[in-house]
């Protein structure tokens, strides 16, 4: 059975810095990879998605990487703001399943 | 913002009734899913379609059925609710041709007394 478990759970960090979330997964069989942001009190905004033929995907100032050998996936995020201030949610698809397995997230605090 | 709406957004029921929550996408995505997240269990799957007529169970499907009876509407219901499923109900969708890509809702937060 998929587990999907994301480290920290929490982080704080002053505007500017540049900062790593984890995500890891203990099946590797996977189809692909999904990064999500969540607000307090909002939906899930999707973020990046990565194929598991990749190796990584950015989006501005969001870069995602898979190793999928390792059940692991990054997100870094450049010089942080306080607008990425949220909870960051991983999820992986597996390859015969319908079904996104998610994360508990990570709860990210950025100040300035 | 893909095309996903949720009705109500905010309901409040008593136990033992029934209730039903409904999600419309206007996206054409053939893939519909219900979530329900709840603190330190993150989010769960309850149920989801992969077409018209065509639903499966997810991971905590019991005292929950669902219906999809056109593409662009899936009705979640709570048989008989009771107290455990208050929580915050998140439905989305899918499509083979984007890898599949999840997009969520706005949610609907159900409390049951």
């Amino acid at each position: 059975k998929q587990e999907v478990t994301q480290i920290p759970a929490a982080l704080s960090v002053p505007e500017g810095e540049n900062l790593v979330l984890n995500c890891s997964f203990t099946d590797s069989a996977i189809y692909n990879l999904q990064w999500f942001r969540q607000d307090p009190g909002k939906g899930l905004t999707s973020l990046l998605l990565i194929q598991s033929s990749q190796r990584e995907q950015t989006s501005g100032r969001l870069n995602a990487s898979l190793d999928k050998s390792s059940g692991r996936s990054t997100l870094y995020i450049a010089a942080s703001q306080p607008g990425d201030s949220a909870t960051y949610l991983c999820a992986v698809r597996g390859r015969n399943t319908d079904k996104l397995i998610f994360g508990t997230g990570t709860r990210l605090q950025v100040f300035p | 913002d893909a095309g996903i709406t949720q009705s109500p957004r905010h309901k409040v029921t008593e136990t033992g009734t029934p209730v039903t929550l409904r999600c419309h996408q206007t996206e054409n995505h053939r893939y519909m899913y219900w979530y329900r997240q709840d603190p330190g269990h993150g989010l769960r799957l309850i149920h989801y379609s992969y077409g018209v007529k065509d639903t499966d169970k997810g991971e905590v499907s019991d005292g929950y059925s669902v219906s999809r009876s056109k593409t662009e509407d899936f009705l979640l219901t709570l048989e008989s609710a009771t107290s455990s499923q208050t929580s915050v109900y998140f439905c989305a969708i899918s499509e083979q041709v984007r890898s599949y890509e999840q997009y969520f809702g706005p949610g609907t937060r159900l409390t049951v007394t």
